[in-house]
């Protein structure tokens, strides 16, 4: 019963590349997330949105960016992917007025070379 | 913004005893606080949580406690089975709706010893 997906589970880009990362909810949530994660620096938030073509930047967005065209959708668009890009990105989902909690995808592992 | 600190980062703890972490938040609007279990390899999901009109809230082997004056707030696990081991995550929030972000803590690895 997966609800969050993200479309690669691993991925490997060269740098300079411009990379797109896909997440996909099925639970019709208003807030969609994406956070990196890092050994020892735990999740850290990105970009988020709490509506279709809204976003907000959260604690790390540079040079990244993000499109939401579709309520079920949250794109995360590295535009010129560097080394100290490779992480875990995680997407998550949340329903405004719902208990609070994030549902997560499985990841997705990014390596720039 | 918020800022969360998570002790210890790594613990380590015999079958069957009992585990705590802490977490320490530093914004006093923040009212809710989740914990997050991450097996390896796997996704993060929330184990338990507790907003901040409630001291303690227990689920069988795991509770949380929250101390708003000194803004911080424990998971304890009691009788630790191997299948606890992971990464927790604690969060703080001023969610009034579940639309707020959450801001996460380093992590905790904990290793139950069989």
């Amino acid at each position: 019963d997966v609800k969050v997906t993200q479309s690669s589970r691993y991925l490997v880009k060269r740098t300079g590349e411009k990379v797109f990362l896909e997440c996909v909810q099925d639970m019709d949530h208003e807030n969609m997330f994406w956070y990196r994660q890092d050994p020892g620096l735990g999740l850290r938030l990105i970009y988020f949105s709490y509506d279709v073509k809204m976003k907000e930047k959260g604690d790390i967005p540079e040079g990244y960016s993000v499109s939401r065209e579709k309520k079920e959708r949250f794109s995360l668009i590295l535009e010129s992917a560097s080394t100290n890009q490779t992480s875990m990105y995680l997407c998550a989902s949340s329903l405004t007025g719902g208990s609070y909690g994030y549902t997560f995808g499985s990841g997705t592992r990014l390596t720039v070379v | 913004g918020e800022n969360v600190e998570q002790h210890p980062s790594t613990l380590s703890v015999q079958e069957g005893d009992s585990a705590v972490i802490k977490c320490t938040y530093s914004d006093s609007a923040s009212n809710y606080f989740p914990w997050y279990k991450q097996e390896l390899g796997k996704r993060p999901q929330l184990i338990i949580d507790i907003r901040s009109n409630v001291g303690e809230k227990k689920d069988q082997r795991i509770a949380v406690t929250l101390n708003k004056t000194a803004k911080h707030f424990s998971l304890h696990i009691t009788e630790t089975q191997p299948e606890d081991s992971a990464v927790y995550f604690c969060a703080a929030s001023k969610g009034q709706g579940g639309s707020e972000k959450l801001v996460f803590g380093k992590g905790t690895k904990l290793t139950v010893n069989p």
